[in-house]
């Protein structure tokens, strides 16, 4: 029963360094989500994947890229990250109603 | 452009007590709304959902009502318990399509007290 499983819990980056944050799902749902967290702005969407072979940005894209991979997985990827992207990154995935969380990725960028 | 409000950000309460956290939002055009528990360094947990043709939905102790003509919303929390402490949210969607189009508050951080 592992539901929505992030990797790694914590990353510590210096400015301009690269990173894939991992999610995957075993519950064969369709859709997949990255949000972002931040004190004081609450949860914000990066990207979602409707479907496999599919992705659209969300609220606040600009500095990540995505991959589903195959309908487990979806990667966050950051190319050269900067101290405006520290924030709590969580993965999501829905059959379509509810939404199931991961436990989070605590990113720092010094 | 959606935007939802909870209010207060932070409530603390003796243990028993019955409470109330509120959800406001300005777009009534929504296709349902949802409120999420948030325990400290976890993710979230969805607690209730109501359709936007519901007026309610009761999980145990936990009531959630939806009012769209006055684009409110209400997680009622009977008899309150130290382990209902937690943060909670609620996230209103617009239309029945991927929820790429859920939009969050930013939480009630409740502390009941033993």
């Amino acid at each position: 029963n592992a539901g929505v499983t992030q990797t790694p819990k914590f990353q510590v980056l210096k400015t301009g360094q690269s990173m894939t944050l991992q999610c995957a799902q075993d519950m064969n749902h369709n859709s997949m989500y990255w949000y972002r967290q931040d004190p004081g702005m609450g949860l914000r969407l990066i990207y979602y994947s409707a479907s496999e072979g599919t992705t659209d940005k969300g609220e606040v894209p600009n500095g990540y890229n995505v991959s589903r991979l195959n309908k487990r997985e979806f990667s966050l990827r950051l190319e050269s990250a900067a101290p405006s992207q520290t924030s709590v990154y969580f993965c999501a995935s829905s059959p379509r109603e509810y939404l199931f969380f991961g436990s989070g990725t605590q990113l720092s960028v010094l | 452009k959606q935007e939802v409000t909870q209010i207060p950000a932070a409530l603390s309460v003796p243990e028993g007590e019955n409470l109330v956290l509120n959800c406001s939002f300005t777009d009534s055009a929504i296709y349902n709304l949802q409120w999420f528990r948030q325990d400290p360094g976890k993710g979230l947990t969805s607690l209730l959902l109501i359709q936007s043709s519901q007026r309610e939905q009761t999980s145990g102790r936990l009531n959630a009502s939806l009012d769209k003509s006055s684009g409110r919303s209400t997680l009622y929390i009977a008899a309150s318990q130290p382990g209902d402490s937690a943060t909670y949210l609620c996230a209103a969607r617009r239309d029945g399509g991927s929820q790429g189009n859920l939009i969050f508050g930013k939480g009630t951080k409740l502390s009941v007290k033993p």
